[in-house]
């Protein structure tokens, strides 16, 4: 069992927007600004999209953005192109137990 | 270009120890800017944090796994490295080196390796 709780799955149509939940505590989500979002193609190792909540890296699209409120983070894409379609992966610093990093089980999202 | 690349055994027994080895190309793993991390991903499941490692050796461990896990650097080398002693086939995953920011890595985890399946099996 995941420390942070993504939907297993989601899906959108091109152009649409989606959203994607990462719910975690105050010990984690809620108490830091350390969530980092990834995008997985299959085969593929993982990609930065979004850092510290609400950052993009260079090089990622601007249809890529996430918030925070509460213990919930989100990743929106907006403008769905079928390039999106892989799986997305939240991550939080913990301060539970020993300080660590935790990640979402992971959400697989669907470009109809 | 940074660039991250994986090593080491493809199939470990049952209670031994997996070794693997990642050697950073590009750039100098004595930044004091990064930290140096390695995550895993079983078959069809989930990202797991493992634990992250500055150049100077102070180390972070996912407390789930660090009774069993040793990260080391040699700034010498370009490399960083894992140990996980007393495998069973719940350690079985593909095994991903990156480069994060931040203390142990928080800061998000920007480049990655292409990453290396371990099986565990006798």
């Amino acid at each position: 069992q995941s420390a942070l709780t993504q939907p297993a799955s989601v899906s959108g149509s091109p152009g649409q927007s989606i959203t994607i939940s990462c719910t975690g505590t105050s010990s984690d989500v809620g108490g830091y600004n350390y969530v980092s979002w990834y995008q997985q193609h299959p085969g593929k190792a993982p990609k930065l999209m979004i850092y510290e909540v609400s950052n993009r890296p260079s090089g990622v699209s601007n249809r890529f953005s996430g918030s925070k409120s509460g213990n919930t983070a989100s990743l929106t894409i907006s403008g769905l192109q079928a390039e999106d379609e892989a799986d997305y992966y939240c991550s939080s610093y913990t301060s539970s137990s020993t300080p660590h990093v935790v990640f979402g089980g992971g959400t697989k999202l669907t470009v109809l | 270009q940074l660039q991250l690349q994986e090593s080491g055994p493809g199939l470990v027994k049952p209670s031994e120890t997996l070794s693997l080895t990642c050697t950073v190309s590009g750039g100098s793993i004595s930044s004091s800017s990064y930290y140096w991390g390695w995550i895993r991903q079983p078959p069809g499941k989930g990202l797991e944090w493992i634990g992250s490692i500055y150049y100077s050796g102070s180390t972070y461990y996912n407390p789930s796994l660090k009774s069993r896990v040793t990260i080391s650097v040699d700034t010498s080398k370009n490399q960083f490295s894992l140990k996980l002693s007393s495998v069973t086939a719940a350690d079985t995953a593909v095994y991903y080196c990156a480069r994060g920011w931040r203390i142990f890595g928080v800061g998000g985890l920007d480049y990655w390796g292409q990453g290396t399946l371990v099986t565990v099996s006798s």
